[in-house]
């Protein structure tokens, strides 16, 4: 069964420490990925996606995220993060319908 | 831009009583979601609607839960009767329409209702 994983349920950082969350799906066929983010008190928002092409994608704020397709993995990286940056993380997955993984929280240390 | 709009943002009921929301997607936006999101997991996608037809319900508890959107604009979704494992936020989304497997088009969220069973 498709399904979507994300390894961290919570990770605290200090300002300007590297970031890195995983994200892994199961499913061999063509996908749309995608990163949501949710600050808190407020909505579920899109961060970056990727349909095609360079694997390396841009979003919002800095970040960017990685297809590895041999992996199946869609990891979101910024090198350095902010106090705001503290939110939940949500990796989707669009294989026909949308599946969400579970969230990682990050909080981010002034 | 008016974002999706969702009422009531909170609700506390007991079980076996019937519950209802309301979902107002952006103007123009032809496809509409309702998720479910239990605390401590990700939104789960219970009904896609394409205009006023339904796309999947495939993960819609159809003996308790129902939802429509007869003029293809505002949506409502009902529980009938609530269980305790109903607790959960309730997501709307919208985008501009297309269905399936490439669908380009970004999902934007309302800011959900809080359901809680008793």
């Amino acid at each position: 069964a498709q399904s979507v994983s994300q390894h961290n349920h919570h990770v605290i950082l200090s300002e300007a420490a590297s970031l890195e969350l995983g994200c892994n799906y199961s499913y061999g066929g063509t996908v749309n990925l995608f990163w949501y983010v949710q600050y808190p008190g407020q909505h579920l928002q899109l961060l970056l996606k990727y349909f095609s092409g360079d694997p390396l994608v841009k979003g919002i704020k800095g970040f960017e995220a990685e297809f590895i397709k041999s992996k199946f993995s869609f990891n979101l990286r910024k090198p350095s993060v902010q106090w705001s940056d503290t939110a939940e993380y949500f990796c989707a997955v669009r294989f026909g319908d949308m599946r969400f993984g579970a969230g990682t929280r990050l909080t981010v240390k002034p | 831009e008016a974002g999706v709009a969702q009422s009531p943002r909170y609700k506390i009921i007991e079980k076996r009583q019937s519950v209802a929301f309301w979902c107002n997607p952006i103007s123009g936006h032809a496809t509409l979601y309702w998720y479910q999101q239990i605390l401590g997991q990700g939104p789960k996608l219970l009904i896609q609607f394409q205009n006023n037809g339904v796309v999947d319900d495939s993960q819609l508890p159809k003996d308790r839960f129902s939802a429509e959107r007869l003029k293809g604009v505002d949506s409502t979704l009902k529980i009938q009767p609530a269980k305790l494992e109903d607790s959960a936020v309730y997501l709307c989304a919208s985008s501009l329409g297309g269905a399936g497997i490439l669908d380009y088009n970004e999902q934007f969220f309302g800011p959900g209702t809080r359901l809680t069973v008793l």
